[in-house]
């Protein structure tokens, strides 16, 4: 059974970082492009980032209100991947999920950027 | 940025009856867009992927259809377990772009 687990989340000030974490299991994780989105207090869904397999040598992609902020990393070793968040915005509010090829989610984890 | 436009935002419903949900692209997105269905408090769950394939678990009253820049999905005999949000999801070009979701309820 595949399983998807992110944390890291919580109450940050405003130009603070948080790094979220996301294990996996139940699949081929080393092949896997892996993702995080993220779903706002309105209820609008937006990618953030992408990293592919190391196969891609493990290419990144990043929404754009995000560049230079954020960075997707992954560990083959763990099955996990990393969301670090830096300076961040109040816009930045919202659940984050992890994702494999988009398929399965986790059930996301509570970001709040407020002072 | 590729816009996807979903319609209707708000969809009324019997038990039993079909609806039709549908996404315009705003450029050919060679029908990769995929189809999620989330409950409240719960994350979304694919359940339809490349237009009109469905997803391992997904029941066959759901399906999906079109080409192009224009797609639906449909529910056949709606159930009562069927009530939630439904988002379309381009993911031919990044950055991947949702649609804003229809509410399905019950009449």
């Amino acid at each position: 059974e595949v399983q998807v687990l992110e944390s890291g989340g919580g109450l940050v000030q405003p130009g603070n970082s948080l790094k979220l974490s996301c294990a996996t299991s139940g699949f081929t994780f080393s092949t896997a492009w892996m993702y995080w989105y993220r779903q706002f207090p309105e209820k609008r869904l937006e990618w953030v980032a992408r990293i592919k397999a190391k196969s891609n040598n493990y290419a990144t992609d990043y929404t754009e209100s995000v560049k230079g902020r954020f960075t997707i990393s992954r560990d083959d070793s763990k099955s996990s991947i990393y969301l670090q968040m830096n300076n961040l915005k109040e816009e930045d509010t919202a659940i984050y999920y992890c994702a494999i090829y988009s398929a399965h989610w986790g059930q996301g984890v509570m970001v709040t950027v407020s002072s | 940025d590729i816009q996807m436009t979903q319609s209707p935002p708000s969809l009324s419903a019997s038990l039993g009856d079909k609806v039709t949900i549908t996404c315009q692209a705003s450029q050919n997105i060679n029908k990769y867009i995929a189809w999620y269905q989330q409950k409240p408090g719960k994350a979304p769950r694919q359940l339809i992927r490349y237009t009109s394939t469905l997803v391992s678990g997904t029941p066959s009253r759901f399906s999906g259809s079109g080409s192009g820049r224009d797609y639906s999905f449909s529910i056949s005999n709606v159930e009562s377990e069927d009530i939630a949000s439904y988002y379309c999801l381009q993911y031919d070009n990044l950055p991947y772009t949702f649609g804003a979701g229809t509410k399905l309820e019950l009449k």
